[in-house]
């Protein structure tokens, strides 16, 4: 498989609930994101890793929390989510960090997320 | 802080007509890249072209191609002889070019696209 892979593709979860979003990456890229696409709103950056190092947390609430075990995996988990966390939560990397060259992302397919 | 505006929500053209999507930015640099992005009803936002804000020749990619405007902050996509899979929302981006390296890219609210047969 290659490209950009993001399970589940859709999500609903009660407000109580933990889950976890996952994504994959098989280009060998070195830098890895978060997403998130509201309706009507530009995209958010929520998180960047370089190098499996997080190198920035835009302002993201507590109950996001992202996890880079390696440079091919990324995971956001999610905790007493809010019904106005819904959304979709796009994966992306790029084989440049974040800043360098023109930085170009490939993208998953994203993970709709709904709660309840 | 760095803009992006797309004005157009939604646009609709005839199949194998052209059509051009408009953007419109607001920065205080001088290099910066600028980029389209498509995202089908699959979901997956791909690359569409991108543009250097150093080189005044405008990018071009088979049907798709830009005017790019440096002094009126402005980056329209054209895309020629639509197809019906061209139908999908269109986000314009930016993103400075500093040596920092710590630039974001900044996404518009995108356009919607839709190929009438």
């Amino acid at each position: 498989e290659t490209g950009v892979t993001q399970t589940p593709r859709h999500l609903v979860m009660g407000m109580t609930n933990k889950k976890s979003l996952k994504c994959e990456q098989h280009l060998g890229h070195n830098a890895m994101y978060w997403y998130k696409q509201s309706a009507k709103k530009p995209l958010e950056l929520m998180f960047v890793y370089n190098f499996k190092e997080q190198t920035e947390n835009n302002s993201v609430p507590s109950r996001f929390s992202p996890e880079c075990p390696n440079s091919s995996h990324l995971f956001l988990h999610l905790h007493t989510l809010q019904p106005e966390d819904s959304a979709l939560y796009l994966c992306a990397s790029s084989q440049d960090p974040q800043g360098v060259g023109a930085n170009v992302l490939t993208f998953g397919a994203g993970s709709r997320l709904t709660v309840l | 802080a760095q803009t992006v505006t797309q004005s157009q929500p939604e646009m609709s053209v005839q199949e194998a007509e052209t059509v051009t999507l408009s953007c419109t930015y607001d920065t205080s640099e001088s290099d910066y890249y600028l980029f389209w992005y498509k995202q089908p009803p699959s979901r997956q936002m791909i690359l569409v072209i991108r543009q250097e804000a150093y080189k005044q020749q405008n990018a071009t990619e088979n049907r798709f191609s830009v005017n790019f405007q440096k002094a009126a902050k402005s980056f329209s996509l054209k895309i020629s002889d639509s197809q019906l899979g061209d139908a999908a929302m269109y986000f314009c981006a930016y993103r400075g070019r500093s040596n920092f390296g710590n630039e974001k890219l900044t996404f518009g609210t995108g356009t919607r696209l839709t190929i009438i047969p």
